[in-house]
């Protein structure tokens, strides 16, 4: 069964340093998303990509925050510099196009950051 | 606005049947998903309704009322694995998915 694939799976950084996560969506999915979820929390959107096209990044903190989908496949978020705030899972998900009715977000695993 | 309410927390017993209800407020409605997050891991796809009534999927089953902004995930047979976060995600008119917290489930023996 396919599956988006993120990486690393955990990290450990100091604030100020930078950190990048990496996400492989499901094979033809054209629509990736990267979402930041704080315990207890339900998931938020940072930035939303159709094919290579950036979306909606309403919601990302780009004094800091910076996402690239070159080629439409893989994705790439990073933060420079961290701060502890950033504490959080970030989650990859994919699906095979907005505007679909019923289209169906699929998460990958997450990378877990802890700033010191 | 985009509003969702769930309860917070819910507790139930092994084997029983539990209902976690849901209210929402969207800016047009194209549908809306329910999904099930264990602790730690990433959200994973349960059900999606976009027309009125009851979809049933094994233990699993989700209804939709769209005049009233209402649905309801209802879990039979509850096993100790069904301890989790159910998440309700409308999804807007202009095919937006809102999610809240979500609805914190306990299943106790």
């Amino acid at each position: 069964e396919a599956e988006v694939a993120q990486s690393p799976r955990y990290r450990i950084t100091e604030k100020s340093q930078a950190v990048a996560f990496w996400c492989d969506p499901i094979s033809g999915h054209a629509t990736l998303y990267w979402y930041r979820q704080i315990l207890g929390q339900g998931p938020e959107l940072l930035v939303q990509f159709q094919d290579e096209s950036v979306v909606d990044d309403s919601q990302l903190p780009k004094d800091r925050f910076s996402a690239e989908r070159l080629k439409g496949v893989d994705s790439t978020l990073k933060i420079q510099p961290a701060e502890l705030g950033d504490s959080a899972m970030y989650l990859c998900a994919s699906s095979l196009g907005q505007g679909v009715i019923g289209d169906t977000q699929y998460f990958g695993p997450g990378t877990r950051l802890t700033v010191l | 606005g985009q509003n969702i309410d769930q309860p917070t927390e819910m507790t139930a017993t092994e084997g029983a049947i539990v209902q976690i209800n849901c209210t929402y407020q969207t800016s047009g409605f194209n549908g809306l998903f329910w999904y099930q997050q264990h602790a730690g891991e990433a959200p994973t796809f349960l059900s999606y309704n976009v027309l009125d009534g009851l979809e049933e999927k094994g233990r699993f089953s989700s209804f939709l009322s769209r005049s009233k902004g209402y649905s309801y995930l209802l879990l039979k047979e509850l096993q100790m694995k069904d301890s989790a976060s159910y998440l309700c995600v409308p999804l807007t008119g202009g095919f937006k998915t809102i999610f809240g917290a979500g609805t914190r489930l306990f299943v106790k023996a």
